[in-house]
């Protein structure tokens, strides 16, 4: 069974800085790993998606990589503003399967 | 707005009445799924819809959890005789089946209080 998990569970850190979120996976055979943000009470909005045969992929600010022999991914994001507050999600398809098997997230808030 | 539409976005009922949830799909999504997240925790799924074809169910959803999607667009989510535990955000989410790599795109939610 699928395993995801998210650490820490909650970070904070003053705005500017760079900051890195981890997704650890317990099956390495995926299709793909998502990155997702949430706002308090609001739906889920896609940020990155990663094929099983890719690395790593960017999206302004956003960067997030793929090791799938070591079950990992994290997503870097660049000089953080407080909008950036948010929880992140990190949620994997695994091979075989539609469903994502979403982490617990990363509760981010970026003081000013 | 052409993202994945979810009506209502809140929902208070008292415990053992029935709800029914509504998603509106990305208009050229065929793969529709359903989730729910209560708080603290990430979604979970529920089942999910290729087409009409309803061709897979979690154990979450019991007996009381009913789910359709008759005409390949638009889906409902019926829950029977709510209970306490049934308070969650139900998310809906689609997809595009062009191959199994596709991003999938989430809704806003609908809140369920049972009180």
């Amino acid at each position: 069974k699928q395993e995801v998990t998210q650490i820490p569970a909650a970070l904070s850190v003053p705005e500017g800085e760079n900051l890195v979120l981890n997704c650890s996976f317990t099956d390495s055979a995926i299709y793909n790993l998502q990155w997702f943000r949430q706002d308090p009470g609001k739906g889920l909005t896609s940020l990155l998606l990663i094929q099983s045969s890719q690395r790593e992929q960017t999206s302004g600010r956003l960067n997030a990589s793929l090791d799938k022999s070591s079950g990992r991914s994290t997503l870097y994001i660049a000089a953080s503003q407080p909008g950036d507050s948010a929880t992140y999600l990190c949620a994997v398809k695994a091979q075989g399967a539609q469903k994502l098997v979403f982490g617990q997230g990363t509760r981010l808030t970026i003081n000013p | 707005d052409t993202g994945v539409s979810q009506d209502p976005r809140h929902k208070i009922t008292k415990r053992g009445q029935n709800v029914t949830f509504r998603c509106d799909p990305i208009s050229e999504h065929n793969r529709l799924y359903w989730y729910r997240q209560t708080l603290g925790q990430g979604p979970e799924f529920l089942t999910y819809f290729q087409n009409e074809a309803q061709l897979e169910k979690s154990r979450l959803l019991s007996d009381r959890f009913s789910a359709e999607r008759p005409k390949g667009s638009f889906s409902t989510l019926e829950i029977q005789r709510t209970e306490q535990g049934d308070s969650a955000m139900y998310l809906c989410a689609s997809s595009l089946l062009l191959s199994r790599d596709t991003e999938a795109f989430f809704g806003q939610g609908t809140r369920l209080t049972v009180v």
